[in-house]
């Protein structure tokens, strides 16, 4: 199976920059996903990365590292309506479509 | 497109009842997925289903469990008999490809 790990919670000032950690642990690795969830919504879709290196998405960019398990969303110039859990997920194994999520990284955005 | 529909919003039932919640995919996309989100489990893949098909179901928690696609736009979850550790967020997401998946609004499930 996956482990998949990150961090529980965050806090981080307006303005500023936060990076936000995953590792993960697994087999047959096809591509790692990082969701972003506000409170009582749906998980929405951010970045997608296949490739080593780093995928550049306005404030949001995320780097993967496949040698070494690790992914990290980096989000700048913090907005207050960046407060949400942010979703590392590894798609591997079992099937091309199968993709297991971590427990997420609830970050909070303070003034 | 409306994005991923789900019904109902809200659920609350008690013990050993049937639950069924509804589920209908974006049009066009080939895979559909249920999944089941807790404060302690997080977000769990219970079961995905390709061209109708179901695909991988070793998520589902026990026999209490099923799901059923009978036509490309329409799938159902069903819950039977229902316990109060089955409470929980319920959500469906669609796909076409093996990139992003759109998740609907979610099914708050209640048990008592």
């Amino acid at each position: 199976g996956q482990n998949i790990d990150q961090p529980t919670e965050m806090t981080a000032t307006e303005g500023a920059i936060v990076q936000i950690n995953c590792t993960y642990q697994t087999s047959g690795f096809n591509g790692l996903f990082w969701y972003q969830q506000h409170a009582g919504e749906a998980p929405t879709f951010l970045s997608y990365n296949v490739l080593d290196g780093l995928e550049e998405k306005g404030r949001f960019s995320s780097f993967l590292s496949r040698s070494k398990g690790y992914s990290y969303l980096l989000l700048k110039e913090l907005q207050m309506k960046d407060s949400a859990s942010y979703l590392c997920a590894v798609r591997a194994g079992g099937g091309y479509q199968k993709v297991t999520f971590g427990t997420g990284t609830k970050l909070q955005v303070i003034p | 497109d409306a994005g991923v529909i789900q019904s109902p919003r809200h659920e609350v039932t008690e013990m050993g009842q049937e639950v069924t919640l509804r589920c209908k995919p974006i049009s066009g996309h080939d895979y559909l997925f249920w999944y089941r989100q807790t404060m302690m489990r997080g977000l769990e893949l219970l079961i995905y289903f390709n061209n109708n098909v179901p695909i991988d179901d070793s998520g589902m928690p026990e026999d209490r469990f099923s799901a059923k696609m009978p036509n490309a736009s329409f799938s159902t979850l069903k819950i039977q008999p229902s316990e109060p550790r089955d409470s929980a967020v319920y959500f469906c997401a669609s796909s076409g490809g093996p990139r992003e998946q759109f998740f609907g609004p979610g099914t708050r499930l209640t048990v008592l």
